[in-house]
């Protein structure tokens, strides 16, 4: 059975550091792993996937996850916060089963 | 290019009562997801449909039942509402899904289901 863990609900970062969003993953089969953003009053947008081949994976808006297969991780990371990525990230694993979803809030 | 479409976007109804929810994939997609985002709670997979069949259920009762037209369109039917079925509904779709292979979905807005 497939099922998404993401660790810390709420994540808070100043302006210019790193943000590291956690993700822990379970499947039975080789997973398809993908990166959701929903900003406020939105619906969901991808940000990036990760379905076979090179491990670390870039999306938009410059985050990036690496796919660690030992860990089951997929852990989201940017080098440098902007007060634009305040938003809700979600972790999700094929075919459809989402993490509870991290609030991501960017401190000036 | 349009992208998924919900409608209504707004539902009001009362404990018992049935409520009909409507999406619209993206042209040329066939498999529609749907899922409802009650607060705090994250995003609950409801259901899967891909060329008209459900592929895949999620952990909820029977009252939560849907079907999709040979144009891809899909309703998510819930009878006998609760008021624990209050939340964002949110539909989504992506290319022809098979077990072996996924696509990323593209959501719609939602539509906001009050319970009274």
């Amino acid at each position: 059975a497939q099922s998404v863990t993401q660790l810390g609900s709420h994540v808070s970062v100043s302006e210019g550091a790193l943000v590291l969003l956690r993700c822990n993953y379970s499947s039975s089969v080789p997973p398809y792993l993908f990166w959701y953003v929903q900003y406020p009053n939105q619906g969901l947008q991808l940000l990036l996937k990760y379905t076979t081949g090179a491990t670390l994976v870039k999306g938009i808006n410059g985050f990036e996850a690496e796919f660690k297969k030992s860990e089951t991780s997929f852990h989201l990371t940017k080098p440098s916060a902007h007060m634009s990525d305040a938003a809700e990230y979600f972790c999700a694993v094929s075919p459809a089963y989402f993490g509870s979803g991290t609030k991501l809030n960017v401190k000036p | 290019e349009a992208g998924v479409t919900q409608s209504p976007t707004h539902l009001i109804k009362t404990r018992g009562q049935q409520a009909t929810l409507r999406c619209s994939p993206i042209s040329g997609h066939t498999s529609v997801y749907w899922y409802q985002q009650a607060l705090g709670l994250g995003l609950q997979f409801l259901l899967w449909y891909d060329e008209g069949e459900e592929r895949n259920r999620g952990n909820f009762p029977p009252r939560f039942s849907g079907r999709q037209f040979p144009n891809y369109s899909s309703e998510l039917n819930v009878n006998a509402l609760e008021l624990e079925d209050s939340a964002l509904y949110l539909c989504a779709s992506s290319l022809g899904a098979t077990t072996d292979f996924y696509y990323e979905q593209y959501f719609g807005p939602g539509t906001r289901l009050t319970v009274t």
